[in-house]
């Protein structure tokens, strides 16, 4: 089993609507939790961390985290083209584990 | 200069060359770490460095040599590498941690990448 799992994708959404990234985990003591984007060519930008079970929102971004089912997620409202990047969640116990990345494409 | 900095920012060498990847943080941290990332793949922590001490190898081979000379510049020393080793190095910084905390709990601050290919 994936210590950290998402679908590859690519998700594609329209702009304007919302897109919804999701990520399983495998470790229980996973005390932090991360969601960077990547452009192509480009390395990760953090863009949401979350450590308390609930939502976190960020401008457009909101970190759903879920612990006791091992699920966190990262909603997008309002998408727009601009959003089309692979972004990776990271899980943190004793070392931060990637997931392999979601790949975004919001269509104008 | 601000945030976290490497150099080069592309690399092309011989199975047979030595070089060395650069990073330098500008964030104050005094975690630093090394990452692959090959296509397709995850990112694959290799090494971390808090307060210029080695806290994890990620069982990476001996051809890779990481150097921490101070909290704020790491280095990567290659040699003897494979095509296999073809991928980003990608850099990180982020706050320390005191002994006995994780200091991987903290949020990493990425380099631009350096793009090796081994020939």
């Amino acid at each position: 089993q994936k210590e950290v799992e998402q679908n590859s994708g690519p998700l594609s959404v329209p702009e304007g609507a919302i897109a919804s990234l999701n990520c399983t985990y495998s470790d229980r003591g996973s005390q932090s939790f991360f969601w960077y984007r990547q452009y192509s060519g480009k390395s990760p930008e953090l863009i949401m961390f979350i450590y308390s079970n609930g939502d976190k929102e960020d401008g457009r971004f909101t970190a759903q985290l879920n612990k006791a089912s091992q699920y966190v997620s990262l909603l997008i409202r309002d998408s727009q083209p601009s959003d089309s990047a692979t972004y990776l969640c990271a899980v943190n116990s004793y070392k931060l584990v990637f997931g392999a990345g979601t790949i975004l494409r919001v269509k104008s | 200069e601000t945030g976290v900095t490497q150099t080069p920012r592309h690399l092309v060498m011989g199975m047979t060359n030595k070089k060395s990847l650069k990073c330098e943080q500008h964030l104050g941290h005094n975690a630093m770490y090394w990452y692959k990332q090959s296509a397709k793949k995850p990112l694959e922590l290799m090494f971390v460095y808090n307060f210029k001490e080695q806290t994890e190898n990620n069982s990476v081979p001996s051809r890779f040599s990481p150097e921490c000379p101070n909290s704020s510049h790491l280095f990567l020393h290659l040699h003897t590498l494979q095509p296999e080793d073809s991928a980003l190095y990608l850099c990180a910084s982020s706050q320390g941690a005191g002994a006995g905390d994780i200091v991987s709990y903290n949020e990493q601050f990425f380099g631009p990448g350096t793009r090796l290919t081994v020939l």
